[in-house]
């Protein structure tokens, strides 16, 4: 079945670090990415999207390619902060239907002062 | 701009007890979704509803149902309430099925059940 991989967390960074969140999905057709974010007590953010292949998704200073050859969608920031700690999660939804998200495991970030 | 709403916040339920969970979509929007994340998982798919009728299903057990209604707000009854039911129940909407991949879920902020 369908489903998305991401890199164990948790991920430990400085301030002003480069991140990269790996992401890789099993999918028949052309899905639709995304990267939500879930803070502390909060519920899920929606931080950026791709809907076909080589689209950019990018937001906040986040960015992400939707990657078919490699079936990837990997995060990256050139600069975090440290109100960047969250959890991190890589979904995918297929194409037509009523479109449910599967969700990965998700990838804690921590960014220290 | 409205958000999908979801009551309670908070709940605390003895085993076997029921619950019942609500979510305000946001307006216009006639696709609701719910999803249970247990503590450190990712969510995981229950239920759908378009149209205020049932559109997909997931792993949702025996023991919940769920109903969209004219309004299209939601409700999630869960009886006979077990201990690994503890997780944040998480309320998603959408405009339309989903055949414009521009419509995107918008998730509430969740409902946090605890069974004791």
């Amino acid at each position: 079945g369908d489903s998305v991989t991401q890199m164990e967390g948790p991920v430990t960074l400085s301030e002003e670090a480069f991140l990269t969140i790996n992401c890789t999905y099993t999918a028949t057709g052309y899905p639709s990415l995304f990267w939500y974010v879930q803070y502390p007590g909060e519920g899920l953010q929606l931080l950026l999207k791709a809907t076909k292949a080589d689209d950019k998704g990018s937001n906040k200073g986040f960015e992400a390619t939707y990657r078919k050859e490699t079936t990837s969608f990997h995060l990256e920031k050139g600069s975090v902060q440290v109100s960047d700690s969250a959890v991190y999660f890589c979904a995918l939804s297929k194409a037509g239907g009523y479109n449910k998200l599967i969700f990965g495991a998700g990838t804690r970030l921590a960014v220290h002062p | 701009a409205a958000g999908v709403i979801q009551s309670p916040r908070h709940l605390i339920k003895e085993k076997r007890e029921t619950a019942t969970l609500k979510c305000y979509p946001i307006p216009r929007h006639d696709t609701v979704y719910w999803y249970q994340q247990g503590p450190g998982q990712d969510p995981q798919f229950l239920i759908s509803f378009y149209e205020k009728m049932q559109s997909d299903k997931g792993s949702i057990p025996d023991r919940f149902s769920a109903q969209q209604f004219s309004d299209y707000h939601s409700e999630l009854n869960m009886s006979s309430l077990e201990l690994g039911d503890s997780a944040l129940y998480f309320c998603a909407s959408r405009k339309g099925k989903g055949a414009d991949r521009s419509n995107i879920q918008y998730f509430g902020a969740g409902t946090r059940l605890s069974v004791l």
